[in-house]
C-alpha cells in the first residue's frame, strides 16, 4: 500500500512569490492535515480537510489556503512568500475517527530567498 | 487553551539503559496520544500511541503510560540502541480533532 505521498520535494522561492504543495493520501483516507515545521522546531498545525471541506485552521494568516479535491488529494497555497516561511510542509492523513493515527508524507522543503 | 508540553527537550543516554520522556496535555477530553520518531530529514513515524480507555500499552521495547487524573503521559524506551537516537514528539488530540504536538525531544544513543 502506497503511503502518502508529496510533491514537490523541494522547492526554492524569493520573497512575494505564491507556491502550492500537493498531497495525496493513504488509500481510503479521507482526511488531511497540513503542518509547517521549521527547522529545528516542532510542528504546527496549519489546515484540517475532511470530505473536501476545511474543518479546522491553526494560527497562521489568511495567505495560507488549501482545498482537498474529490479523490481526497489536498494543495497547500502560500501566497506573498516571506522569508519565514522557509520551512518543511508536512502532509498526514487518517481514516477514520478523531482516534486514529495520522500518517505522514515525506515533506516538501521550502527555501524562501 | 490547547497545550501539550513535552520534557525533556534532549536526552542522552548510554546504550542499553532506559529512556523516559513526559508529556503533560492541557484539555481532560483529550482521550488519544500518540507518539512519533522523527529521523534527521525523514517523516515523522507513530512508533506508538495509547488510547484513554487503558493506562498502558506496550511494544517490545517501547511502552507508553497515561495517567488521566495528572493528565500526563510519558514514552518508555528500554535497552537502548543507536537507532533510538532521533527527535520525539508526543501529541494529544483535542475535541475538534486535530492533534496537538509537544515541542520534541532529541534523544540521543552513546554507544
Amino acid at each position: 500500500e502506497a503511503g502518502v505521498t508529496q510533491s514537490p520535494t523541494h522547492l526554492i522561492k524569493t520573497r512575494g512569490q505564491q507556491v502550492t504543495l500537493r498531497c495525496s493520501p493513504i488509500s481510503g483516507h479521507t482526511s488531511v492535515y497540513w503542518y509547517q515545521q521549521a527547522l529545528g522546531l516542532g510542528l504546527q498545525f496549519l489546515l484540517w480537510y475532511d470530505e473536501g471541506e476545511e474543518r479546522n485552521r491553526g494560527n497562521f494568516p489568511p495567505r495560507f489556503s488549501g482545498r482537498q479535491f474529490p479523490n481526497y488529494s489536498s494543495e497547500l497555497n502560500v501566497n506573498a512568500l516571506e522569508l519565514e516561511d522557509s520551512a518543511l510542509y508536512l502532509c498526514a492523513s487518517r481514516e477514520g475517527g478523531a482516534r486514529q493515527p495520522q500518517h505522514f508524507g515525506d515533506g516538501t522543503r521550502l527555501s524562501i530567498l | 487553551g490547547e497545550n501539550v508540553e513535552q520534557h525533556p527537550s534532549t536526552l542522552s543516554v548510554q546504550e542499553g539503559d532506559s529512556a523516559v520522556i513526559k508529556c503533560t496535555y492541557s484539555d481532560s477530553a483529550s482521550n488519544y496520544f500518540p507518539w512519533y520518531k522523527q529521523e534527521l530529514g525523514k517523516r515523522p513515524q507513530l512508533i506508538i500511541d495509547i488510547r484513554s480507555n487503558v493506562g498502558e500499552k506496550k511494544d517490545q521495547r517501547i511502552a507508553v503510560t497515561l495517567n488521566k487524573t495528572a493528565k500526563h503521559f510519558s514514552l518508555h524506551i528500554t535497552e537502548t540502541q543507536p537507532e533510538d537516537s532521533a527527535v520525539y514528539f508526543c501529541a494529544a488530540n483535542f475535541g475538534n480533532e486535530k492533534l496537538t504536538f509537544g515541542t520534541g525531544t532529541r534523544l540521543t544513543i552513546i554507544p
